[in-house]
């Protein structure tokens, strides 16, 4: 079994300010691992995923997020945030192989105020 | 465009009223999902179906059924709804698990 954990319910940051948020997963196999992001009142959007090789992975808008096996982190940065990306945000974990069933962390609120 | 649709967005339903819920993708996956949406709770898997014919229940599959209706369909009916089914229902598929492309949703509400 594989669970997911995200670490902060809610970070609340200023614009222009760098933002992390945290994510650590545990899984007795290799995992495929992704960021989704959720604006109000839509589906979730993938902004990136992390199936093998470079430990540091980029994505849409400006996101990064490094992949670390010793820690089994894969936390999420931005250098510097806009007001546009407050929305929540959702680590997920799954197989690499076999049914493919993601497994989804409860989400962490990013609000951005000016 | 390409993608997963589902249908409807919203709906009211009284408790013990059946329903179903559509899911529909275009992009040749295997894999599809449905997953409920809970304040608080992130996204649970109800069911899934790995391939066309299959299907297995998830983590929280009570009160729900599905039905893979062929490659491109994935179908979730509350047989008896009741107010703790009140959720947004996310429908999801991917082809080889390399991303899961989502729909937009649909909010119900069980009065």
């Amino acid at each position: 079994a594989q669970s997911v954990t995200q670490l902060d319910s809610q970070v609340p940051v200023f614009e222009e300010a760098p933002v992390e948020l945290r994510c650590n997963y545990s899984s007795s196999v290799s995992v495929y691992l992704f960021w989704y992001v959720q604006y109000p009142n839509q589906g979730l959007q993938l902004l990136l995923k992390y199936l093998s090789g470079s430990t540091l992975v980029k994505g849409i808008n400006g996101f990064e997020a490094e992949f670390n096996k010793s820690q089994t982190s894969f936390h999420l940065r931005k250098p510097s945030v806009h007001i546009s990306d407050t929305a929540e945000y959702f680590c997920a974990v799954s197989r690499s192989g076999g049914s493919y069933i993601p497994t989804f962390g409860r989400g962490t609120s990013l609000i951005v105020h000016p | 465009n390409a993608g997963v649709t589902q249908t409807p967005k919203f709906q009211v339903l009284k408790t013990g009223q059946s329903m179903t819920l559509q899911c529909a993708q275009d992009m040749n996956h295997n894999s599809m999902y449905w997953y409920r949406q809970d304040p608080g709770m992130g996204l649970r898997l109800i069911y899934y179906s790995a391939s066309e014919g299959t299907t297995d229940k998830g983590e929280v599959p009570n009160g729900y059924n599905v039905s893979r209706l062929n490659k491109r369909e994935f179908s979730l009916r509350l047989e008896s709804a009741a107010p703790s089914q009140t959720s947004v229902y996310f429908c999801a598929s991917t082809d080889g698990g390399y991303g899961y492309t989502f729909g937009s949703g649909t909010r119900l509400t069980v009065v």
